[in-house]
């Protein structure tokens, strides 16, 4: 099956920082990728919708200034949290499909991002 | 805006069955999916129902009525590994492909 590589796996930072997550489909290519967010024992919040050599597509309430969203090959998209506080503490996660699996949705291990 | 709703919680003893439900809200539904989750890990892949019906996938099964905007995953022969959430997620038409996600299901199977 395909695979989504994300990284790092948890990163722990102090506020302030600025903290880059990349997403790299493996095996396929990606035009487009999603970012989720999850809060603990929570649903998975769709951030934005990353487009390959375009913008991405934030969802209403997700500041673009500061989850600032690269897509610049068809295998890799970033996710950059920048100055970065307590409350953005959460898990991040990356998923794409391929162009044959359909409606199934790939995702990345995730990122457990804690901010001191 | 898309809404769904589904358990908050649900306990099974291994080898029986559970159904767990989920009901929507959105305009322009394209198909409803089940992704599973394991503490600490990524969603992966389950079902898809895009049209009305039964999706039988070994011990996992998915139902959807489209008039009803219901649909369910069944889930034969539980198994302790099957310990899990379990989400619900709408495709709606017009967009990029992504998925709403419901609250999700806390699973706990006992022995």
């Amino acid at each position: 099956g395909a695979v989504v590589s994300q990284h790092p796996s948890w990163v722990i930072c102090k506020s302030g920082t600025s903290v880059k997550i990349e997403c790299r489909s493996l095996d396929f290519q990606a035009t487009t990728m999603f970012w989720y967010r999850q809060f603990p024992k929570q649903s998975l919040m769709l951030m934005a919708t990353s487009n390959e050599g375009s913008k991405a597509t934030y969802e209403q309430g997700v500041e673009k200034d500061k989850f600032l969203i690269n897509h610049a090959s068809l295998t890799l998209s970033t996710l950059t949290v920048t100055s970065a506080h307590p409350e953005d503490s959460s898990f991040y996660i990356c998923s794409a499909r391929t162009g044959t699996g359909g409606e199934k949705l790939f995702f990345g291990s995730g990122t457990q991002l804690s901010v001191l | 805006g898309q809404s769904l709703e589904q358990p908050s919680e649900v306990t099974a003893v291994e080898g029986a069955i559970v159904q767990i439900n989920c009901t929507y809200q959105t305009s322009g539904f394209y198909g409803l999916s089940w992704y599973q989750q394991h503490d600490g890990g990524a969603p992966t892949f389950l079902s898809y129902n895009g049209l009305d019906g039964l999706e039988e996938t070994g011990r996992f099964s998915s139902f959807l009525s489209r008039s009803d905007s219901y649909g369910y995953l069944l889930l034969q022969e539980l198994q302790m590994k099957d310990s899990a959430s379990y989400f619900c997620a709408v495709r709606v038409t017009g967009t990029a492909r992504q998925l709403t996600f419901g609250s999700g299901t806390q699973l706990t199977v006992l022995p």
